[in-house]
């Protein structure tokens, strides 16, 4: 079955820095998907950033990056110059074939408190 | 742009009572999803859909049902609440199965059972 991890429930990193988000998966299917998405207090959902299984250079979307090792099965997301907008929940999330369907399965989220 | 819309966006319903939440999407989307939010527990999803007329279940689909009629709507219904569907329920659409196509979701039902 496929599962994302998230094991970070909450991060506080002062403004300006880097900040790297974890996350782990698991699934048996050759071709997937990595999505982030960033929840802010008002609660949509926002799609941040992509990764397929077969690219072959990490994404990268503004100050977005994602650290992708398949290997590892990770999928690590990394704000750059950090900004205090960029306090939310994030969500990574994996696509996939379930049972003859496509879905999308969801981490548990990190809190990311950003600190003047 | 109305993108992917939920009605309604809070309610309050006492046990035992049923309510229908509204999806609809304007971008004539195939798939279609319902993902509940608890704390602690990411989204989850309940059901979805890969094109009208067609439904499936997902993760946690007991004590909902769904339905897809016209291709622009996903109903998620909820015969008789429980306490434990306190939750926030969010839809969200995405075009065809190709896996680079991002999901496109709604802004969330706040539903509170009593």
């Amino acid at each position: 079955a496929q599962k994302i991890t998230q094991t970070q429930p909450g991060m506080f990193v002062q403004e300006k820095e880097a900040v790297t988000l974890d996350c782990t998966y698991d699934t048996s299917d050759p071709s997937y998907g990595l999505f982030w998405y960033k929840q802010p207090s008002s609660g949509e959902m926002i799609f941040l950033i992509y990764q397929g299984s077969y690219d072959q250079q990490n994404a990268t979307e503004g100050r977005y990056s994602l650290n992708f090792q398949k290997a590892r099965k990770s999928a690590n997301l990394v704000i750059s110059a950090s900004q205090l907008g960029d306090s939310a929940m994030y969500f990574c999330a994996m696509k996939g074939i379930i049972q003859g369907a496509q879905k999308l399965v969801f981490g548990q989220g990190t809190r990311l408190t950003i600190n003047p | 742009n109305a993108g992917v819309t939920q009605t309604p966006k809070f309610r309050v319903l006492k046990t035992g009572q049923s309510m229908t939440l509204l999806c609809a999407q304007d971008m004539n989307h195939e798939y279609m999803y319902w993902y509940r939010q608890d704390p602690g527990m990411g989204l989850r999803l309940i059901h979805y859909s890969v094109g009208e007329g067609t439904t499936a279940k997902g993760e946690v689909p007991d004590g909902y049902n769904v339905s897809r009629l016209k291709k622009q709507n996903f109903l998620l219904g909820l015969e008789s609440a429980a306490p434990s569907q306190t939750s926030v329920y969010f839809c969200a659409s995405k075009i065809n199965q190709a896996l680079n196509t991002e999901a496109f979701f709604g802004q969330g039902t706040r539903l509170t059972v009593v």
